[in-house]
């Protein structure tokens, strides 16, 4: 089975800390994936890495910066928490096939990281 | 744009009682469609996914059926558990994305009372 790991279930931190999220994926995925997750708003896609060493800027990425320097690893950066940053946070990883491959798309996620930023 | 649309929580329903959560999307071409549950205190969680038109996704009782004219992809199950607690998100992922990026629906809390 794939396994998701997040470092911690929950974390609590004041305003202008510095916040390092961690994820780590078994099963040698190339894609890993950072969400956060807000009562009626679903999951929104913070950045995602398709590599080592490569990121993309999702949905919401201001205010955070990721980092990838194995493959298995893939880390969330808060440089300045601030209180609208409390949040659960969602790691996932997918692997890279073709399209046609039934297993493409998708995710496999951690069980989240629960912040408060006071 | 790509979009998902699901029918707001909470839905509550007793246990055996027949379940509908209803989904509708907007996105370009044939894009494979998703049901992921997330159980409390738990990440996400794939439950069942269709890659075509007319496909039916199933999984422990549960099913969606990919209808690309009414661009919808309803979850069903015919009797629900309390064990089915749990808050249910439709998800598609747009032909040709990069990554596999997912766009989520904002998910629905399902209660089933015993």
């Amino acid at each position: 089975d794939v396994k998701v790991t997040q470092s911690s279930r929950y974390l609590v931190k004041r305003t202008g800390e510095k916040v390092f999220l961690e994820c780590v994926q078994d099963m040698d995925h190339e894609n890993m994936f950072w969400y956060r997750q807000d009562p009626g708003l679903g999951l929104r896609l913070i950045y995602f890495s398709y590599d080592v060493k490569m990121k993309e800027k999702g949905d919401i990425p201001e205010g955070y910066s990721v980092s990838r320097e194995k493959k298995e690893r893939f880390s969330l950066i808060l440089e300045s928490a601030s209180t609208n940053q409390t949040s659960m946070y969602l790691c996932a990883s997918s692997l890279s096939l073709p399209r046609t491959s039934p297993s493409t798309d998708t995710q496999y996620f951690g069980p989240g990281t629960r912040l408060t930023v006071l | 744009g790509n979009s998902v649309t699901q029918m707001e929580g909470p839905v509550t329903l007793s246990e055996e009682a027949f379940l509908t959560i209803n989904c509708t999307y907007t996105a370009t071409g044939y894009p494979s469609l998703f049901w992921y549950v997330q159980y409390p205190g738990e990440g996400l969680q794939l439950l069942l996914k269709a890659t075509k038109a007319d496909d039916k996704g199933s999984n422990k009782g549960f099913e969606a059926t990919y209808r690309k004219e009414t661009t919808s992809f309803h979850l069903e199950k015919g009797s629900v558990q309390v064990s089915d607690s749990a808050v249910y998100f439709c998800a598609l992922s747009p032909l040709g994305s990069s990554a596999s990026k997912i766009i989520f629906g904002s998910g629905t809390r399902l209660s089933i009372r015993p």
